[in-house]
């Protein structure tokens, strides 16, 4: 199992970003995934849900009506569309597989976004 | 549901027992209660899942036990390579928790 996240770097304050997630070494279409930050010397905080086949997403509060997230199968990708960043959006941002919605089995490296003027 | 994790910080040397508690502000099913393991500049790590699974590959010094509002993680024998920081998380079905961590350092 690989998931390899791309796309992070330096943002303004309230610009945009969109996080790639590429899955491999197991059969991605089948499993919802999650993405999760950490801002700097900091906890976990997961960000949002996909699943399995798009058919449903959830956001945490914290980023709703700003993240969205999605999926194409067919390339073995989920993003996270990141806009009105702000700084406290500042973290590593790691993708994880689904365990039958009870656990995050596998995480990404992670990809790092920071927003900063 | 807020999860608490306790203590901050755990000081033991290797070879002691490791007993880190977490605790919620409401009762849930053990199901929905994981627990991780993050090692400096590294990605976490799934031990336990459904409160007292391990996951593929874990040590069966890891072991994971409790219910409703009260849960730990137990690492029986310290190995050097267990020093990190552990979470707890609630995985409910439109969202997800986690505890703020404790950090197992060497004494």
């Amino acid at each position: 199992v690989q998931l390899v996240e791309s796309g992070g770097g330096v943002v303004q304050p309230g610009g945009s970003l969109r996080l790639s997630c590429a899955g491999s070494g197991f059969t991605f279409s089948s499993f919802g995934m999650h993405w999760v930050r950490q801002a700097p010397g900091k906890g976990l905080e997961w960000v949002s849900f996909i699943q399995f086949d798009g058919s449903t997403e959830y956001v945490a509060d914290s980023v709703k009506g700003r993240f969205t997230i999605s999926r194409d199968n067919s390339k073995n990708t989920v993003y996270l569309e990141m806009s009105s960043l702000r700084a406290e959006d500042t973290a590593v941002y790691y993708c994880a597989k689904d365990l039958v919605r009870v656990a995050f089995e596998f995480w990404g490296q992670g990809t790092l976004v920071s927003v900063s003027s | 549901i807020v999860l608490t994790q306790s203590p901050g910080t755990l000081s033991l040397s290797p070879g002691e027992r490791a007993t880190l508690s977490c605790r919620a502000s409401q009762s849930f099913s053990s199901s929905f209660l994981a627990w991780y393991q993050q090692k400096p500049g590294q990605t976490p790590r799934l031990l336990i899942y459904g409160a007292s699974n391990r996951a593929t590959g874990v040590p069966d010094r890891f072991s994971g036990s409790g219910s409703g509002t009260d849960f730990s993680l137990t690492i029986s024998r310290l190995e050097s390579e267990d020093f990190a920081v552990y979470y707890c998380q609630r995985y409910e079905s439109t969202s997800v928790t986690f505890g703020g961590g404790t950090r197992v350092e060497i004494k």
